[in-house]
């Protein structure tokens, strides 16, 4: 089976850090995806981890330990339009085939 | 760089009525999928394609089918909408690479409603 879970919402502070996290139960475990949806557009790509360790994109960071099931998205120097849902998402087995939790509403206030 | 195509951008039907989303993408991917959206949640699988000629269901798929007859185009069908189907509908598209799919390209979606 598979169970992707993450916080529904979360608040921070424009400059400051967050931490969005991610856990999973799933057998077949291959990868494992975060997506930023702006309200009313589509989801648009931010990292993908298939190894444990962290990976690094400019203020964006996504760190995976499988052995744990777990994931999170390090977001830096927070600003205004970053307020968005994050999405975490893990591809099974063959790969051919992602798998979406609810997503985590982060609000980024002055 | 159109990407993923999606049409139409709005639609409203009755209940009982058919109607057909349609997607295109020229990138020359090999996968393509279509998800559901509903307010506050996460997006569900309703059916995807490896390649042209070969179709698979996600985890809704009731109620929808699709076809796979070109690389570039993957229509979604509703045969008979239900009030159910109200929600986003997102057609994507994707990469491969060793040991399965990459990044999802995503179209801008359709927001049905079935009234």
């Amino acid at each position: 089976g598979q169970n992707i879970d993450q916080p529904t919402e979360m608040t921070a502070t424009e400059g400051a850090i967050v931490q969005i996290n991610c856990t999973y139960q799933t057998s077949g475990f291959n990868g494992l995806f975060w997506y930023q949806q702006h309200a009313g557009e589509a989801p648009t790509f931010l990292s993908y981890n298939v190894l444990d360790g962290l990976e690094e994109k400019g203020r964006f960071s996504s760190f995976l330990s499988r052995s744990k099931g777990y994931s999170y998205l390090l977001l830096k120097e927070l600003q205004m339009k970053d307020s968005a849902s994050y999405l975490c998402a893990v591809t099974l087995g063959g790969g051919n085939k992602l798998t979406f939790g609810t997503g985590t509403q982060l609000k980024v206030e002055l | 760089n159109a990407g993923v195509t999606q049409t139409p951008k709005f639609r409203i039907l009755k209940i009982g009525q058919s109607m057909t989303l349609q997607c295109t993408q020229d990138m020359n991917h090999n996968y393509m999928y279509w998800y559901r959206q509903d307010p506050g949640m996460g997006l569900k699988l309703i059916y995807y394609s490896v390649g042209a000629g070969i179709t698979d269901k996600g985890e809704v798929p009731n109620g929808y089918n699709v076809s796979r007859s070109t690389t570039e185009d993957f229509p979604l069908r509703l045969e008979l909408a239900a009030p159910s189907q109200t929600s986003v509908y997102f057609c994507a598209s994707s990469t491969t690479k060793a040991g399965g799919m990459r990044e999802l390209f995503f179209g801008s979606g359709t927001q049905l409603s079935v009234l």
